[in-house]
């Protein structure tokens, strides 16, 4: 099975300008979560999405939004950018349903990231 | 609101000897922890796992302890080997609810000397 995939891998953009980031999950997941990691604060959950409905959102400013696709692809975007929004941005697939009756082997995978700098 | 932590950010162990990562949490709501390792520029991958139910899980040189009353976690890795050298996340989820959200720690690296 190929693993998660995100694209593009890097990106440098300026403040004030957007971007589209996105992530194609393992074939066959329905769960996609997006992850914000920077120096010093590990890895921050900005949202998750499971069958194209947005289930789970952290705690973010509105100007990250996401959506997913009926084939389960994600994207994510960040609007007007600022320098902080500079980091590793991390995409995560689950097999896992949502529902307490759900399997439990079913961690979430991730993809190798997009690096995002914001000059 | 730090719920998950990893008070030591870096540990340095010589090869073969064991290397152990500590991992405390606040929220009594967390149900299943897991523990990832991560290279640069590389995602995290999934290392070993525990429900709350258990104090104990092994998989090959990795085990990781749960104490429940203390809020604590631990993952022992015997031997160490050079290629364990990463950072190490910790993370939490709240299994029953209706979510895949996790709740990382900030990370440990580990350093293993040949």
């Amino acid at each position: 099975k190929a693993g998660v995939t995100q694209t593009p891998r890097y990106l440098i953009k300026t403040r004030g300008q957007q971007v589209t980031l996105s992530c194609s999950p393992i074939s066959g997941h329905r769960s996609v979560s997006w992850y914000q990691q920077t120096p010093g604060q590990g890895l921050q959950f900005l949202f998750e999405y499971f069958s194209e409905t947005q289930r789970n959102k952290g705690n973010f400013p509105g100007r990250f939004s996401g959506r997913q696709f009926s084939n389960s692809r994600s994207e994510m975007n960040v609007s007007t950018l600022e320098l902080g929004d500079s980091a590793l941005y991390l995409c995560a697939s689950s097999g896992r349903g949502l529902g307490i009756l759900q399997t439990i082997n079913n961690e979430q995978f991730f993809g190798p990231g997009t690096r995002l700098t914001v000059l | 609101d730090q719920q998950v932590k990893q008070n030591s950010p870096s540990l340095s162990v010589q090869e073969g000897r064991i290397s152990i990562l500590n991992c405390d949490y606040t929220n009594s709501m967390f149900d299943y922890f897991l523990w990832y390792k991560k290279y640069p520029a590389e995602g995290p991958t999934f290392l070993i796992s525990i429900s709350s139910i258990k104090d104990k899980n092994e998989d090959g040189r990795f085990t990781v302890f749960l104490n429940k009353s203390a809020k604590h976690l631990s993952l022992h890795i015997v031997p160490s080997q050079p290629g364990d050298s990463a950072v190490y996340f910790c993370a939490a989820r709240n299994y029953g609810g209706a979510t895949n959200k996790l709740i990382f720690g900030t990370g440990t690296l580990l350093a293993v000397q040949p």
